[in-house]
């Protein structure tokens, strides 16, 4: 099974809403990262969290880690259609050699 | 900087072939990792070179396979091919030379099997 395990599967707001997706993992990690991904091309990287870190922000974007819990959010602010996408998180083991993503949540964002 | 390419972009094969798919990364980037994408299995790590060698292996079957060349441009190569094996395949780079930092993705090469 993915070590990653996204939450909701598929989210639909309205522009201007927040979105909220949550990740849970399994196992100690080294970095917990969140990747979009639009219409089947290619995942664009939104931001890393390391494990010694609780939050991070990156424009209207909102990373929360909760290591003794193993799990992370992603929170996007005033959301805008362009937002429609795919967002993965992925995490990098302490005990891996790989990056493992979840299974993705799929979030509408109607105009 | 040119971002990560990959090519072809698309490819239909038929069982039984064999395909080359082609990944140039970011300049300077030293670390080339690649991925599989399905609908039903979501996205699963490959392998990661790093300068010419092979560091990482996901748990794929011995078909799979894969090179990086002293310009760093990889290749990953796909014998015998099975329907399964319909998927998008995504290669990143990356800067780094420990563990797995951001990865810089290429479009992806999507591949059907018939």
């Amino acid at each position: 099974s993915q070590q990653g395990e996204e939450d909701p599967q598929a989210l639909s707001i309205q522009e201007g809403e927040n979105a909220t997706m949550n990740c849970s993992y399994k196992t100690s990690i080294n970095n917990l990262q969140w990747y979009r991904q639009n219409s089947g091309r290619g995942l664009v990287h939104l931001i890393l969290i390391r494990s010694n870190e609780r939050e991070k922000h990156s424009g209207r974007l909102r990373v929360t880690l909760d290591t003794s819990k193993k799990s992370s959010s992603l929170l996007i602010t005033a959301s805008r259609a362009a937002d429609t996408a795919s967002y993965f998180c992925a995490t990098d083991a302490t005990a891996g050699n790989k990056l493992t993503f979840g299974g993705g949540t799929r979030v509408l964002v109607k105009p | 900087k040119a971002g990560v390419t990959q090519t072809p972009r698309y490819l239909i094969k038929t069982r039984g072939q064999q395909v080359t798919l082609s990944c140039s990364p970011i300049s300077g980037h030293r670390s080339v990792s690649w991925y599989q994408q399905t609908p039903g299995q979501g996205l699963q790590f490959l392998f990661e070179y790093f300068s010419e060698t092979q560091r990482n292996k996901g748990n794929f079957p011995g078909r799979f396979s894969g090179r990086q060349f002293s310009n760093s441009r990889s290749e990953m190569n796909v014998s015998t091919l099975e329907l399964g094996d319909s998927a998008l395949y995504l290669c990143a780079s990356s800067s780094t030379g420990q563990g797995f930092e951001t990865q810089y993705f290429g479009p992806g090469t999507r591949l059907l099997v018939l």
